[in-house]
């Protein structure tokens, strides 16, 4: 099993331009979460899905869509790239909410 | 204000000396989880607890609700263990610490 996997690893964008982060999951969860962690803030909840069909604004959705593919996808998409967007990108998966989260290796992105 | 915080804020330890991170929450929750990055970013789950204490190898956490607080403890700390600790709280949503960055030295 490869657990929680992330798409790309690294990307650098321009202010404007737009972008995917792919994640996936093969342990069969139901929930799906998509965090950003900037130094000196933690890690903080952009969105997540409780379970297949649904998703629900975190604590900093603004400027972020999501779309829950299937049970094992989640996606991440910037319209439009701003530097206050520069940060890790963190996918996690759980059983349920509530359950043990299980992280993805991140996405470095640099917004210039 | 942060609904989680943690302390210290940055521990360096000698190995085999016995560590303490500290985690304080002010809100109503359901679990607290102890996660552990490594420096190459990657982040994993230690522990889930609801109440009481839980024990994995040299890794312990405790968690006092009436308190709203939580430890974790390694006993005979090794290098391998230099990480970042992040306390997380699942209330109405999930909060986070910024994290306790430990170095342990040789």
């Amino acid at each position: 099993n490869a657990g929680v996997t992330q798409t790309p690893k690294f990307q650098v964008l321009k202010t404007g331009q737009s972008m995917t982060l792919q994640c996936a999951q093969d342990m069969n969860h139901n929930s799906m979460y998509w965090y950003r962690q900037d130094p000196g803030m933690g890690l903080r909840l952009i969105y997540y899905s409780a379970s297949e069909g649904t998703t629900d604004k975190g604590e900093v959705p603004n400027g972020y869509n999501v779309s829950r593919l299937n049970k094992r996808e989640f996606s991440l998409r910037l319209e439009s790239a701003a530097p206050s967007q520069t940060s890790v990108y963190f996918c996690a998966s759980s059983a349920g909410i509530g359950e043990t989260q299980y992280f993805g290796p991140g996405t470095r992105l640099l917004v210039l | 204000k942060n609904e989680v915080e943690q302390s210290p804020q940055n521990l360096t330890a000698q190995e085999g000396e016995f560590i303490t991170i500290n985690c304080s929450y002010s809100v109503g929750i359901s679990a607290l989880h102890w996660l552990q990055q490594h420096p190459g970013g990657g982040i994993v789950s230690l522990f889930m607890l609801s109440s009481g204490k839980k024990k994995h190898g040299r890794l312990i956490a405790t968690i006092n609700i009436q308190e709203k607080h939580s430890s974790l403890h390694i006993t005979a700390s090794h290098p391998r263990d230099s990480a970042v600790y992040i306390c997380a709280v699942d209330g109405n949503q999930f909060y986070f610490g910024t994290g306790t960055s430990l170095t342990v030295i040789p």
